[in-house]
């Protein structure tokens, strides 16, 4: 089956605690990225990788790192979090840049105390 | 940047009602998309459109890019499309990015 998977699902950790969502997609799609949804701020892209080792950032790229090592695999690092990016996280993909069609994942809840 | 607005924000409506969406952009596009996102939170792409309408079982989407305003109807509404209804648009101007902007979404509850 088709699909982009993250994890964890939920998570919920302390201020400055380094930690990893990783996302990962069986379709070979070349374009992958990381939003972040907030109550009354709609989705919001954090990073975007165009295929493996091109990766850049998207409108709120601070506080977050990305790599994209293998085609698959669009790990989001946060290197110290802070209580600011308790939010939802999704990953997504799609075939190449000028796909339309994109394909999320099933999210990751992430609080930062 | 483009600025996306959504009404209603919320919508409660009764089991086989029809249901209509509504999304406004303030800069030309190159397409919209709408998006469904369960109560579970996967969000799934429902429609892209660049002109026109198009259909999808009973789910019906439609856009004027004179207006810059697209539609999104539910014929015979059921409690299972119940979710909130995003839209987002995708800009004429190149780069990496993906050039999308969301809208805020529309929280749909259909009651049975």
């Amino acid at each position: 089956e088709a699909q982009v998977t993250q994890n964890p699902r939920y998570l919920i950790t302390v201020t400055g605690k380094k930690l990893t969502v990783t996302c990962s997609q069986n379709m070979n799609h070349e374009y992958m990225s990381w939003y972040r949804q907030d109550p009354g701020l709609g989705l919001r892209q954090i990073y975007y990788s165009m295929n493996v080792e091109v990766t850049d950032k998207g409108d709120v790229p601070e506080g977050y790192k990305v790599s994209r090592k293998e085609k698959r695999n669009f790990p989001l690092i946060l290197e110290s979090p802070s209580p600011n990016q308790t939010s939802l996280y999704f990953c997504a993909s799609k075939v190449s840049l000028g796909s339309y069609e994109q394909y999320f994942g099933p999210g990751t809840r992430l609080t930062v105390t | 940047k483009n600025e996306v607005e959504q009404s209603p924000q919320n919508l409660t409506a009764q089991e086989g009602e029809f249901i209509t969406i509504n999304c406004s952009y303030s800069v030309g596009i190159s397409a919209l998309h709408w998006l469904q996102q369960h109560p579970g939170g996967g969000i799934v792409s429902l429609f892209m459109l660049s002109s026109g309408k198009k259909k999808h079982g009973r789910l019906i989407a439609t856009i004027n890019i004179q207006e810059k305003h697209s539609s999104l109807h539910i014929t015979a509404s059921h409690p299972r499309d119940s979710a909130v209804y995003i839209c987002a648009v995708r800009g004429v101007s190149g780069g990496g990015a993906d050039g999308l902007t969301f809208g805020k979404g529309t929280h749909l509850i259909i009651q049975p």
